[in-house]
């Protein structure tokens, strides 16, 4: 069956380190795959979009890899504060045509100060 | 400039009623989603439209759920005949293309009693 993957137990991490986040997906071959962040009670907030040829991409202290030989993406939070504090969305295409967007339940991620 | 707005923010109804939501995309946005999330969950893919048409409308539960765009701007999803299990945040979010990143309202938090 079709799965996408992400740690279902929330990150605690100190401020000033760097949270890493997986993405991993099963039986899938997205075009491109995002990455959103969002806040209790709020909209999803879109943070990064990577296509399939792409391996890398930043944006400020972010970073988002992946790999479609793994299945896998990673999300990077480089320095984090406690403002990154905030639950993290993977989300892809559903590939081969399809417009459906599939979401994975989101990595809870706490930064202390 | 303006994001993606929804109306109601909040929606109290009886098991069996037949309710509105309504989400006013980005101007100039051609692509449109809808999506409904559970606590805990992601948000999970219901309809796609592109201009005025529904090109996947897959996520859809049952035939209760229909969801129409005719101008191509402002949508509405319609819930007949409501049930308890409908009980979600009913999320929008529009795009300039589809394949580009989306841009989330606040949701309407559906309550069925």
């Amino acid at each position: 069956s079709q799965k996408i993957e992400q740690n279902s137990e929330a990150l605690n991490i100190q401020e000033g380190k760097t949270a890493t986040l997986t993405c991993n997906y099963t039986n899938y071959s997205p075009a491109y795959l995002q990455w959103y962040r969002q806040d209790p009670g709020r909209g999803p907030v879109f943070l990064l979009l990577i296509r399939e040829n792409e391996k890398e991409k930043r944006k400020e202290r972010l970073k988002v890899t992946f790999d479609t030989t793994l299945k896998q993406s990673l999300f990077h939070i480089t320095a984090s504060q406690p403002a990154d504090s905030a639950t993290y969305l993977c989300a892809l295409d559903k590939g081969t045509g399809g417009f459906k967007t599939i979401f994975g339940a989101g990595t809870r991620l706490f930064v202390k100060a | 400039g303006a994001g993606v707005s929804q109306t109601p923010s909040n929606k109290v109804t009886e098991k069996g009623k037949y309710v509105e939501l309504r989400c006013d995309p980005i101007s100039g946005h051609t692509a449109l989603y809808w999506y409904r999330q559970s606590l805990g969950q992601g948000p999970e893919f219901l309809i796609y439209f592109q201009g005025t048409g529904a090109a996947d409308d897959s996520g859809l539960p049952n035939d209760r759920f229909f969801a129409v765009r005719p101008e191509g701007s402002v949508s509405t999803l319609k819930i007949q005949r409501t049930e308890r299990g409908d009980s979600a945040v009913y999320l929008c979010a529009s795009s300039p293309f589809q394949g580009h990143e989306q841009y989330f309202g606040p949701g309407t938090r559906l309550t069925v009693t």
